[in-house]
C-alpha cells in the first residue's frame, strides 16, 4: 500500500494566486513527521516545511503552509501568492517512528506550473 | 543552516568504468546519510542508507556489488557506480540528518553512462 498519496500529477495556478497541493499518509505510528520539499528541473532537492505529529499548530514558513489535519490523515501544501519560481516538482515525504536517524518515504510528486 | 554538498553535479563516462559520487555534510556531522535514485518524471526511491563506520544497509533489489557506499568518516559519505553501464544513466540524490528533524539534500549527480 502506498505511504504518501500524492493525487496531483500536474497543478496550474496563475501567478499571485494561492494554491493547494494535496498529500495524504498511511501509518500507525503515533510519532511521525511530514515533509515538504520543492525540486527544481535543475534536480536538487529543497526542503520547505515541516509538521510534526505532536505539533497542535499548523506549520508556517513565509509563503508555505500546511494544513495538517491529523484525524484525515492528510498534510496539505498550501503557497500563497504563487511566483513564476515555484514552478517545479514538489514531493510530500514522511518520516515514521522515533528514530530520527531513519530514512523517509516519498510521495510521486506534483508538478505545478505558475502561469504568468 | 545545514549544508549537504555532492560533487560531481553530473559526470558522463564510459561503459564498463567507475564513477564515484561524494556526499559531504557541511557543518554537521551526519552518523547515517541516504543515498536515492530517481528516473525521470519519478520519485525518489531509495537505494541504501549509509552508516558511519559500519556497511550499508541496501534496500531489496539493489545489488550491493554494484552500488558500492563508504562511510569512513562523519561528514562523508560516497557511492561508486562499478562497471557502470547505460542503463546506470540516472539522478543521484543523497540526503543526511541535520539539527532537529530535519533531512538536507545533496544537490545530486546526473550520470551518463555511453
Amino acid at each position: 500500500a502506498q505511504k504518501i498519496t500524492q493525487t496531483q500529477p500536474g497543478m496550474f495556478v496563475q501567478e499571485k494566486e494561492a494554491v493547494t497541493l494535496d498529500c495524504t499518509y498511511d501509518t500507525s505510528d503515533q510519532s511521525y513527521g511530514l515533509f515538504w520539499y520543492k525540486q527544481p528541473s535543475s534536480g536538487e532537492m529543497i526542503f520547505l516545511i515541516y509538521q510534526g505529529s505532536y505539533d497542535e499548530q499548523n506549520a508556517t514558513e513565509g509563503r508555505y503552509s500546511l494544513n495538517f489535519q491529523k484525524a484525515r490523515k492528510s498534510a496539505n501544501l498550501v503557497i500563497s501568492a504563487s511566483q513564476l519560481g515555484d514552478s517545479a516538482m514538489y514531493f510530500c515525504a514522511m518520516r515514521e517512528g522515533r528514530n530520527y536517524g531513519q530514512n523517509f518515504v516519498f510521495g510521486p510528486g506534483t508538478r505545478l506550473s505558475v502561469l504568468p | 543552516g545545514a549544508v549537504v554538498s555532492q560533487h560531481p553535479s553530473w559526470v558522463i563516462c564510459k561503459s564498463g568504468t567507475s564513477v564515484k559520487i561524494e556526499c559531504r555534510s557541511l557543518d554537521f556531522q551526519a552518523t547515517t546519510m541516504f543515498w536515492y535514485r530517481q528516473f525521470p518524471k519519478q520519485s525518489l526511491m531509495l537505494m541504501a542508507t549509509s552508516n558511519e563506520g559500519s556497511k550499508a544497509t541496501y534496500e531489496q533489489g539493489v545489488e550491493k556489488d554494484k552500488f558500492l557506499i563508504n562511510h569512513a568518516s562523519l561528514t562523508l559519505s560516497t557511492l561508486t557506480v562499478t562497471s557502470a553501464h547505460p542503463e546506470d544513466s540516472s539522478f543521484y540524490i543523497c540526503s543526511a540528518r541535520g539539527s532537529g528533524n530535519t533531512i538536507y539534500f545533496g544537490e545530486g549527480s546526473w550520470l551518463t553512462v555511453v
